[in-house]
C-alpha cells in the first residue's frame, strides 16, 4: 500500500491496559491520518496531524484516546485503559504537501487491536 | 456536514456481468470524490478519485465512475466482473478540509 508502514499489524490487549499503535508514513510525506473502523461499519475518520501538530482531532474520543506525530519518529495513536469497544482496525494514512484537497491519500494495511 | 452515502451493503453479481456500486454525496460544494478496495485482513487501496475536469474518471483494474452534480452521484461500474474483484468496496469524500468521509462500504461477491 504504497509505503505506508503500520505496526503492529496485530495487538491484543486485556481491559485496562494501553495499546501505542504506530505510523510510519510514505516517504516524503508530511500529513498523517488516523481512521477507525468497527466491525461491519466504513471507517470513521480520528484525527489528522502534521509534523508536531494536531491540526484536526474532532474524530478522536474525548478521553483515553491521544495521538502525536513527533518531528522525528512516527506516529503514534495511544490508547490508555482499553475496553472492548475498542476492539477494531486503526488505519494510517498520509498525504504530500498539499493534504487531501487534489492529493490521492494513501492507506497503510492496518492494526487490528483486539480488546480481551 | 459532508455525509456519504452507499446504497447496497451488499452487491452480488455473477462473473462477466456489469458491476454497478452506488454513491451518493451530500455537500453544498462539489467534493473530491475517491473510490478504495479493501481485501479482507488489508489496507485500502485506491481505484480511482475526481477531482476537477473529466467527470467520467477511469481507475485500475477496469473500474471507471462518473461525478453527476445534478444526481450528487459517483457510481463506480466495471463492464465485466472477475472473481478477483470480490472485495469491499468504500467511496469517500473530501471538501475544504482534510479528511475523508467514507461511505458503509458495500461488499461485492462474484459469482462463478
Amino acid at each position: 500500500n504504497a509505503g505506508v508502514m503500520q505496526n503492529p499489524r496485530h495487538l491484543v490487549r486485556r481491559r485496562g491496559q494501553e495499546a501505542r499503535l504506530r505510523c510510519s508514513p510514505m516517504k516524503g510525506h508530511s500529513h498523517v491520518y488516523w481512521y477507525r473502523q468497527l466491525p461491519e461499519e466504513g471507517l470513521k475518520f480520528m484525527v489528522y496531524l502534521q509534523k508536531e501538530n494536531i491540526i484536526d482531532e474532532s474524530g478522536m474520543p474525548k478521553e483515553r484516546f491521544s495521538a502525536e506525530f513527533p518531528k522525528e519518529g512516527p506516529s503514534i495513536l495511544r490508547i490508555q485503559q482499553v475496553v472492548r469497544g475498542d476492539s477494531a482496525a486503526y488505519f494510517c494514512a498520509s498525504t504530500g504537501l498539499q493534504g487531501a484537497i487534489g492529493n490521492t491519500i494513501y492507506f497503510g494495511e492496518g492494526s487490528w487491536l483486539t480488546v480481551v | 456536514a459532508q455525509s456519504v452515502t452507499q446504497l447496497g451493503s451488499h452487491v452480488s453479481v455473477s462473473e462477466g456481468a456489469l458491476v454497478l456500486l452506488r454513491c451518493n454525496y451530500s455537500s453544498s460544494v462539489p467534493p473530491y470524490l475517491f473510490w478504495y478496495v479493501q481485501y479482507p485482513n488489508q489496507g485500502l487501496q485506491l481505484l480511482l478519485k475526481y477531482t476537477t475536469g473529466a467527470t467520467l474518471v477511469k481507475g485500475i483494474n477496469g473500474f471507471e465512475a462518473e461525478f453527476k452534480k445534478s444526481e450528487t452521484s459517483f457510481h463506480l461500474t466495471k463492464p465485466s466482473a472477475h472473481m478477483s474483484d470480490a472485495a469491499e468496496y468504500f467511496c469517500a469524500a473530501t471538501e475544504y478540509g482534510n479528511k475523508l468521509v467514507f461511505g458503509a462500504g458495500t461488499i461485492l461477491r462474484v459469482k462463478s
